[in-house]
């Protein structure tokens, strides 16, 4: 059972703190690694879709980066806002058709 | 705006019914995913469909079954609701390749089986 673990589970920071969190995967059989944003009451967004090594990706405060060997991708926000408060989940996918997905960290930002 | 539409937000249903969640996707996409959602646990995949009337396990498929007769609509079958499937239900769509696209998901149905 291929397993995705998200650290940490839960994040309360204040307005303007910048925060980071994990996504850890299998380094093996690797075809894509997928960042989503979860608000409450609203269907999950995507973020990123990232594919190969090394890949580093931005949307105006949000980055993310990939290490395929080592099976890990981090989610950085800068200057973390109330509006950045939902869960970010991230999900591996291999060579089926299956994504598979973290639990996900719910993260919490105080004005 | 391109869209997934599940047919309910919320549902309240008893024991034993049968009960159908229903999701319609406006994009053309080939492939279309039911999860669930629970407390602690991340999304579970109950079944996908990658073409019309072809559908694939997930990783908890038992006690549900799907239906795919057009291409835009995927249907979730609660065959016999129980207490253990009260859950928040999702529908996702891709492209078939979709290597390099994210999922677009639906808003969710929460489904209390008392």
């Amino acid at each position: 059972i291929l397993n995705v673990e998200q650290s940490p589970q839960s994040l309360h920071v204040q307005e303007g703190d910048s925060t980071n969190f994990t996504c850890s995967f299998p380094s093996s059989n690797f075809y894509a690694l997928h960042w989503y944003r979860w608000e409450t009451a609203k269907s999950p967004e995507a973020l990123f879709v990232m594919t190969l090594n090394g890949d580093e990706k931005k949307k105006g405060r949000i980055s993310a980066t990939l290490n395929t060997k080592e099976g890990y991708s981090y989610l950085y926000i800068k200057g973390s806002q109330p509006e950045d408060s939902a869960t970010y989940l991230c999900a591996f996918k291999d060579s089926s058709y299956k994504l598979i997905f973290g639990s996900g960290t719910r993260l919490l930002v105080r004005p | 705006d391109v869209k997934v539409t599940q047919s309910s937000r919320y549902l309240v249903k008893r024991t034993g019914e049968k009960v159908f969640l229903e999701c319609v996707q406006d994009m053309d996409h080939e492939n279309m995913f039911w999860y669930r959602q629970d407390p602690g646990l991340g999304l579970r995949l109950i079944y996908f469909s990658y073409d019309v009337k072809m559908k694939e396990k997930g990783d908890i498929p038992e006690g549900y079954s799907v239906s795919r007769e057009k291409k835009e609509r995927f249907s979730l079958i609660l065959e016999s609701a129980s207490t253990n499937q009260t859950s928040m239900y999702l529908c996702a769509s891709s492209y078939r390749t979709g290597l390099g696209h994210g999922y677009t998901f639906g808003s969710g149905t929460r489904l209390t089986v008392v």
